[in-house]
């Protein structure tokens, strides 16, 4: 089955312990991105990367961290998470079709909550 | 910059047809997407337009005018199921989201 998976799907944590959440596609897309989502703000992109080893800075990058050293994983990190952190965390990929990314598929999304 | 406007909040009655707009500002345009999002849900893609004019997929239409920055997404025949907020979306690499509009269906 197609999908783009995350773990975890929820995680309450504290102030400055670092975190990683897992974002994996198995559709062979080229293109992987971060959203945070928060009420009355609607997606925020964090992060995204259009191939292996390029990365780059969304609408919101501060705090974050990402790396994409294999095509289907994009893993996005807290180094010190902070409660203006607390959100619910899409990942989606899609195609790059000659530089447009034209259907993003979503990952279930991850509930943080920092204490 | 890019920015995106779209209603807040929309209500219809079961059985109807509902027009949610969104008006754009953007450097460099690719195309306008459209997601739903049911609660508790992930986005789910609906529909893009690259092109000005309306493209159909069954109940739902979307519809774009790049002279005038604006396009709609038009749902027919509503039904309960329909109730979920609807995002617009633009860009080539990086993705900006409208706030969404949520949609309040009335028996």
């Amino acid at each position: 089955e197609a999908q783009v998976t995350q773990n975890p799907r929820y995680l309450i944590t504290v102030t400055g312990k670092k975190l990683t959440v897992t974002c994996s596609q198995n559709m062979n897309h080229e293109y992987m991105s971060w959203y945070r989502q928060d009420p009355g703000l609607g997606l925020r992109q964090i992060y995204y990367s259009m191939n292996v080893e390029v990365t780059d800075k969304g609408d919101v990058p501060e705090g974050y961290k990402v790396s994409r050293k294999e095509k289907r994983n994009f893993p996005l990190i807290l180094e010190s998470p902070s409660p203006n952190q607390t959100s619910l965390y899409f990942c989606a990929s899609s195609f790059n079709s000659g530089g447009a990314v034209l259907r993003e598929f979503f990952g279930p999304g991850t509930r943080l909550t920092v204490l | 910059g890019q920015s995106l406007e779209q209603p807040s909040e929309v209500t219809a009655v079961e059985g109807a047809i509902v027009q949610i707009n969104c008006t754009y500002q953007t450097s460099g345009f690719y195309g306008l997407s459209w997601y739903q999002q049911h609660d508790g849900g992930a986005p789910t893609f609906l529909s893009y337009n690259a092109l000005d004019g309306l493209e159909e997929t069954g109940r739902f239409s979307s519809f774009l005018s790049r002279s005038d920055s604006y396009g709609y997404l038009l749902l027919q025949e509503l039904q309960m199921k329909d109730s979920a907020s609807y995002f617009c979306a633009v860009g080539d690499d990086k993705i900006i989201f409208g706030k969404g509009t949520r949609l309040h269906i009335l028996p």
